[in-house]
């Protein structure tokens, strides 16, 4: 079946550029989201991006997105303690959000 | 503010016991959603609604029941059936249930077995 894979753990400075990767397996994907969870909450979506784009820049934010290797990418410039959380990525193909398939969350750790 | 409120933050349940975790929604959204977070994996899709008095199973719908009799309101009810219900449970909803649309989350319950 579709399967969406992140590492699950990842540590860097206070002020340095974040990269969460992530792969997916459904080519047919429509949309592509990253989720943020901060500790003891729900998810919140940070931005997605369709499956025919190539960038996407959000202030700090920058995803990239491979279609070719089903390679998706979250940069954090500037990486400050407040982004310290669990990134979600997520993939939907289909019509149905119920279809949306989650990734299994890399945990951002900042480093002082 | 509008958005999506779980209750309890914390549920223990003893042995054989049902326990029913609440969300309540005023964001007028059509659909909604219960999602199982276990540590190190992804969300899984317990049961959703995309209009009131129907639901339909997701992916690990055993053990679990729903019941959607208002708009605003998804209860999830956690049976005896569900031999390890230790989780993290996420309420969310969409506007009405396309895949373009943005899932809003409640802040979830923690069950966990005594």
């Amino acid at each position: 079946g579709e399967d969406v894979e992140q590492s699950l753990f990842l540590s860097v400075r206070e002020g340095d550029s974040s990269v969460i990767n992530c792969t997916y397996t459904d080519s047919s994907s429509t949309y592509l989201y990253w989720y943020k969870q901060e500790p003891g909450a729900g998810l919140q979506l940070l931005t997605y991006i369709f499956s025919n784009m190539d960038m996407k820049q959000d202030q700090r934010l920058t995803v990239l997105l491979n279609k070719k290797d089903k390679h998706l990418s979250l940069r954090i410039a500037d990486t400050q303690t407040g982004d310290s959380a669990i990134y979600f990525c997520a993939e939907g193909a289909y019509s149905s959000a119920s279809k949306i398939i989650f990734g299994s969350g890399t945990r951002l750790s900042i480093r002082p | 503010d509008g958005g999506i409120t779980q209750s309890p933050k914390y549920l223990f349940r003893k042995e054989g016991q049902n326990v029913t975790l609440s969300c309540e929604q005023n964001l007028n959204h059509d659909a909604m959603y219960w999602y199982r977070q276990d540590p190190g994996q992804g969300l899984r899709l317990i049961y959703y609604s995309q209009i009131v008095n129907d639901f339909q199973k997701g992916d690990i719908a055993e053990g679990y029941s729903v019941s959607r009799e208002k708009k605003e309101s998804f209860p999830l009810t956690v049976t005896s059936a569900q031999k390890n219900p230790t989780a993290f449970y996420l309420c969310a909803s969409t506007r009405s249930g396309q895949v373009n649309e943005k899932l809003f989350f409640g802040s979830g319950t923690q069950l966990s077995v005594l």
